[in-house]
């Protein structure tokens, strides 16, 4: 059964600090992103990987960075948390090839105070 | 710029009937895919049915089918037979242009089935 995890379902923060949301993917898949949810606006892009080491911007890129050292992992990192970050985060993954459906993560909901 | 817009905020269907939900694109890209996905409270997103482009006919997966149509750029959910299980958000989806397989999601909508 195919399978993305994330590393915590819930998260409390406080201002200012550094926070790591990590996702693992057992599919061997090519492409991993992360996506923020928030009420009324959907999910929106942050960032997404094609590759190993490469990266890419998304809609909403400002006071994230991510990682991607490992093919099975991908982290998004908050340098500095601020409360407007506040959010759902939904890591996925897909295949570079067919309908590139995504396979999503639990989520990790966090509250930064 | 490309977009997926869901009109419906909410929807309210009575368990064994019949709904649908809409969802109109636009792209320029000439090959473009159409996802749904279903969103229990529990937050997982799961995907549902997809639609190709050049797919002749429209998309089925069981009690899921979409309604395709081109030219007014839409890609309708219809779920036939409503169960209480259904009762979750449901988000369209397209691939991105210029973005490789990432997608574009609509903001929403949320169906409530009753019994």
């Amino acid at each position: 059964d195919v399978k993305v995890t994330q590393s915590s379902r819930y998260l409390v923060k406080r201002t200012g600090e550094k926070v790591f949301l990590e996702c693992v993917q057992d599919m061997d898949h090519e492409n991993m992103f992360w996506y923020r949810q928030d009420p009324g606006l959907g999910l929106r892009l942050i960032y997404f990987s094609y590759d190993v080491k490469m990266k890419e911007k998304g809609d909403i890129p400002e006071g994230y960075s991510v990682s991607r050292e490992k093919k099975e992992r991908f982290s998004l990192i908050l340098e500095s948390a601020s409360t407007n970050q506040t959010s759902m985060y939904l890591c996925a993954s897909s295949t570079g090839q067919g309908t590139y459906e995504q396979y999503f993560g639990p989520g990790t909901r966090l509250t930064v105070t | 710029a490309q977009k997926i817009t869901q009109t419906q905020p909410g929807m309210f269907v009575q368990e064994k009937e019949a709904v649908t939900l809409d969802c109109t694109y636009d792209t320029s890209d000439p090959s473009y895919g159409l996802f749904w996905y279903k969103q229990p409270s529990s937050g997982e997103m799961i995907f549902l049915i997809y639609q190709g482009s050049y797919d002749q006919q429209n998309a089925t997966e069981g009690r899921y089918s979409l309604n395709f149509q081109k030219a007014r750029k839409s890609a309708n959910l219809v779920i036939s037979a409503s169960q209480l299980g259904d009762s979750a958000m449901y988000f369209c989806a397209s691939k991105r242009t210029q973005a490789g397989t990432a997608l574009i999601f609509g903001k929403g909508t949320t169906l409530s089935v009753s019994s």
